[in-house]
């Protein structure tokens, strides 16, 4: 089925250890973003992607980098891991509807734990 | 800048009863909005948006919204509520229909639907 791809759904590091999520999407959308979502807080976007070759810093950055690796993925690194990264990460990619308007698809998230 | 501010973090409602979940909304410019549904450890699913055009939009599930602009709100209504309505409700709001623009999401209200 068509949608958003993301790996992995669990992991558990320790503080200072390195990691990548990855994000994949097979609907042709040109833009895909990372958001985060802790509780009460909603989500919040960390880095977007409007088209393949450009990101951009959202909401809340640091700690993050991110690599739009071609126009289907979009991963998300964590250089140091701190335990203020626990969360669960979203995927998303934009793209237009049969009404014109864009709308974002979510993959099912990923749940990261730093101890 | 835009925000959005959803009131109410719960609303419990008996099976059979009205929803009506709570959303307004900041923008400079005229605004699309959103509503997203998320169900336990899956990711947001599009319940309706709002673009331009008609200002009472129908949705998914029997949810429905309606746009008032002078009074910057988006609430979220169902005549009915179901055991399987119960979830976290985000309303979101975006300024521009193109690939550069972003999402900003509500805080989320948790939608608890009793017997």
């Amino acid at each position: 089925n068509a949608g958003v791809t993301q790996t992995p759904k669990f992991q558990v590091l320790k503080t200072g250890q390195s990691m990548t999520l990855q994000c994949a999407q097979d609907m042709n959308h040109n833009s895909m973003y990372w958001y985060r979502q802790d509780p009460g807080m909603g989500l919040r976007l960390i880095y977007y992607s409007a088209s393949e070759g450009t990101t951009d810093k959202g909401e809340v950055p640091n700690g993050y980098n991110v690599s739009r690796l071609n126009k289907r993925e979009f991963s998300l690194r964590l250089e140091s891991a701190a335990p203020s990264q626990t969360s669960v990460y979203f995927c998303a990619s934009k793209g237009r509807t049969d009404s014109g308007a864009n709308v974002l698809t979510f993959g099912a998230g990923s749940r990261l734990t730093v101890l | 800048a835009q925000s959005v501010t959803q009131l109410g973090s719960h609303v419990s409602v008996s099976e059979g009863a009205l929803v009506l979940l709570r959303c307004n909304y900041s923008s400079s410019v005229p605004p699309y909005l959103f509503w997203y549904v998320q169900y336990p450890n899956q990711g947001l699913q599009l319940l309706l948006k709002y673009t331009t055009g008609a200002t009472l939009v129908k949705g998914i599930n029997g949810f429905e919204a309606e746009f008032k602009k002078s009074e910057t709100s988006f609430h979220l209504t169902k005549p009915s509520a179901h055991m399987s309505d119960a979830a976290e409700y985000f309303c979101a709001v975006s300024v521009s229909n193109s690939g550069y623009s972003t999402l900003t999401f509500g805080k989320g209200t948790m939608l608890l639907v009793s017997p």
